[in-house]
């Protein structure tokens, strides 16, 4: 079946630090890759995508890379801020299937200290 | 667009009774997905719904749950009897493009 594995959180960062979420897969088939935020009291929202190997997700400085031969997806930025604390969930969905139901992983809390 | 809305944001009932959780999709999207968050058990994903018929209900727990879609701007979870171990957040999602979805801001249910 399909299953998405983060790393143990949760991370704790000083601002201006490089942050690395390990994120890896298993799954049959070539399938799409996610990253979602939550924030606290928040729903989850898409952060970044990537639909097929060696693409680069990218967006508010977060980068995530489609590694197909190590089936990855690490979520990186160059420098955190106090404003990027929240959850970060990995997810794939997987395009062989007529399933259109997102697999999450568990969840990697960030926490970024002034 | 006011984006996804669900209500009650929270709800504190007693064991046994029963709990509705409702959920306004986004205008035009044609999945909908009801979630549970835990500590425990992270997210969950319930059943789901394409175009008002469900798709994919085996995530749901047990046939205390239910879910509906009588029209395409309005679901419905419910719980009856509910239980302690019941207490989780709920999210409604609507989907805008594979894999893309619009969560709501969720409903923390309490069962005491």
């Amino acid at each position: 079946g399909n299953s998405v594995t983060q790393m143990e959180g949760p991370v704790t960062l000083s601002e201006e630090a490089f942050l690395t979420i390990n994120c890896t897969y298993t799954a049959t088939g070539y399938p799409s890759l996610f990253w979602y935020v939550q924030y606290p009291g928040e729903g989850l929202q898409l952060l970044l995508k990537a639909t097929k190997a060696d693409d680069k997700g990218s967006n508010k400085g977060f980068e995530a890379t489609y590694r197909k031969e190590t089936t990855s997806f690490h979520l990186e930025k160059g420098s955190v801020q106090v404003s990027d604390s929240a959850v970060y969930f990995c997810a794939l969905l997987p395009m062989d299937t007529g399933r259109r139901a997102l697999t999450f992983g568990s969840g990697t809390r960030l926490q970024v200290q002034p | 667009d006011a984006g996804v809305i669900q209500s009650p944001r929270h709800e504190v009932t007693e064991m046994g009774q029963e709990v509705t959780l409702r959920c306004k999709p986004i205008s035009g999207h044609d999945y909908l997905f009801w979630y549970r968050q835990t500590m425990m058990r992270g997210l969950e994903l319930l059943i789901y719904f394409n175009n008002n018929v469900p798709i994919d209900d085996s995530g749901m727990p047990e046939d205390r749950f239910s879910a509906k879609m009588p029209n395409a701007s309005f679901s419905t979870l419910k719980i009856q009897p509910s239980e302690p171990r019941d207490s989780a957040v709920y999210f409604c999602a609507s989907r805008v493009g594979e894999g893309v979805r619009t969560f709501g801001s969720g409903t923390r249910l309490t069962v005491v």
